[in-house]
């Protein structure tokens, strides 16, 4: 799977929009982007993820630009609840189902 | 309501003290796997199960032990467990193990193992 680069960390107002930023400049043609993001030491929780074209759900946003080189995740309206680390993996092909969660980013959510 | 659970949830054992944690989902999925978790470290792939009776290792299976008998199953059994081995456990579920894996992973809410 190619390699992702993710900011250590981020803070957010509540209320306001989140945008987390990932690099994955050897992406290839047949690979997804995804994003899941961990509360607390509890479970890994699917976000959403997207091939090229810009994709929104109920929780996110998904921007991923033309080169597909970086992609942006848009929290909206960021609440006290969305503290938590994300994980922006890239997967897809034959590299298997193993997920490569890597650092991600720490995003604190302030009053 | 749509889940994997593994149990227990919380465990504290001693060296050499052979121990299951168990792990099962509602969902009719194919595919599962054990994850281990620690700090700096992050998330590390242990064993995986395409399907019934078929299992292959992660990227750290050493000391680990796992079967599928069952679709919804997927135990993980420490044999001789080992300090080492304290770590926070997840498994997870995905529903195809059959052409682009791009399933969405459902992850259990994780297992504290501490071995003394």
């Amino acid at each position: 799977d190619a390699k992702t680069t993710q900011p250590p960390s981020m803070d957010c107002a509540e209320g306001r929009a989140a945008n987390l930023p990932c690099n994955h400049s050897t992406i290839s043609g047949n690979e997804y982007v995804y994003w899941y993001r961990q509360i607390h030491s509890q479970g890994p929780q699917y976000i959403i993820h997207g091939l090229k074209n810009n994709e929104t759900n109920e929780m996110a946003s998904l921007i991923i630009t033309e080169d597909r080189k970086s992609s942006t995740l848009i929290l909206p309206h960021a609440t006290l609840r969305d503290t938590a680390v994300y994980y922006c993996i890239v997967r897809g092909g034959n590299s298997g189902y193993a997920l490569n969660f890597g650092k991600g980013t720490s995003l604190l959510v302030t009053p | 309501e749509a889940q994997v659970t593994q149990n227990p949830r919380y465990l504290i054992t001693v060296t050499g003290k052979k121990l299951t944690v168990t792990c099962s989902q509602n969902m009719n999925h194919e595919y599962m796997s054990w994850y281990r978790q620690d700090p700096g470290l992050g998330l590390r792939q242990i064993y995986y199960s395409m399907n019934v009776e078929v299992t292959d290792k992660g990227d750290v299976p050493e000391g680990y032990k796992v079967s599928r008998k069952e679709k919804r199953n997927f135990p993980l059994i420490l044999e001789s467990p080992s300090p080492n081995q304290t770590s926070l456990y997840f498994c997870a579920s995905s529903l195809s193990s059959s052409g682009i894996n791009t399933d969405t992973q459902y992850f259990g809410p994780g297992t504290r193992l501490t071995v003394l």
